[in-house]
């Protein structure tokens, strides 16, 4: 139980283009969802707070025009990387509280190069 | 501030060793602590955590945590590594300023080599 999907799990694109990744959780609805961006051999950095049917919630510092967040449903979010370059490359993870829980479990993440 | 400490970039035990992952954390009031083991090129796997009650807590593949409030530690344990143990292992501690979102402050992570 408590699995979590993203798709695509891997992208390249090309400096300029938008790119959007999705977060589902498979068997358990998930009122929030929250993005994070992790560095080569760096820990996780949260870049928001994605709550079904709200705005997202961004931290200090993230850019929210450039990094979109959709929480369309209790078992999908989705991240849209507008207008990317390449300091935009990292790997993306999302993850999925369960309702009235404390633990959030994790996406298999998103690889993203932009070239 | 809150914050999860994690001393060790990197562990290093031979397989059948005992091994022990270290992590202090600093956090006003009861914490809730949490271990995530993190694989090449994947996503996070839940551990195992601490809310409250017995303060030796087991998860899965054998490993467990003691909670030590004195100390204000939250150590990972296994008494015999194995091989496929070897990944990245990360602290975090739910931030209580998140309210009801429980949003969770990552240590750095440290990386676990496990040797036959």
């Amino acid at each position: 139980g408590a699995v979590v999907s993203q798709h695509p799990s891997w992208v390249i694109c090309k400096s300029g283009t938008s790119v959007k990744i999705e977060c589902r959780s498979l068997d358990f609805q998930a009122t929030t969802m929250f993005w994070y961006r992790q560095f080569p051999k760096q820990s996780l950095m949260l870049m928001a707070t994605s709550n079904e049917g709200s705005k997202a919630t961004y931290e200090q510092g993230v850019e929210k025009d450039k990094f979109l967040i959709n929480h369309a449903s209790l078992t999908l979010s989705t991240l849209t990387v507008t207008s990317a370059h390449p300091e935009d490359s990292s790997f993306y993870i999302c993850s999925a509280r369960v309702t009235a829980s404390y633990e959030q479990y994790f996406g298999p993440g998103t690889r993203l190069t932009v070239t | 501030a809150q914050s999860v400490a994690q001393p060790e970039d990197q562990v290093n035990v031979a397989e059948g060793n005992p091994l022990t992952v270290k992590c202090t954390y600093s956090v006003s009031g009861n914490p809730y602590l949490f271990w995530y083991v993190q694989y090449p090129n994947r996503g996070l796997q839940f551990l195992l955590k601490y809310i409250t009650g017995d303060n030796l807590v087991k998860g899965s593949y054998g490993f467990e945590a003691e909670f030590n409030k004195s100390q204000t530690s939250f150590h990972l344990k296994k008494p015999s590594a194995l091989v496929s143990d070897s990944a990245l292992y990360f602290c975090a501690v739910r931030d209580v300023k998140s309210g009801g979102y429980n949003k969770l402050i990552f240590g750095a992570g440290t990386r676990l080599a496990v040797h036959p």
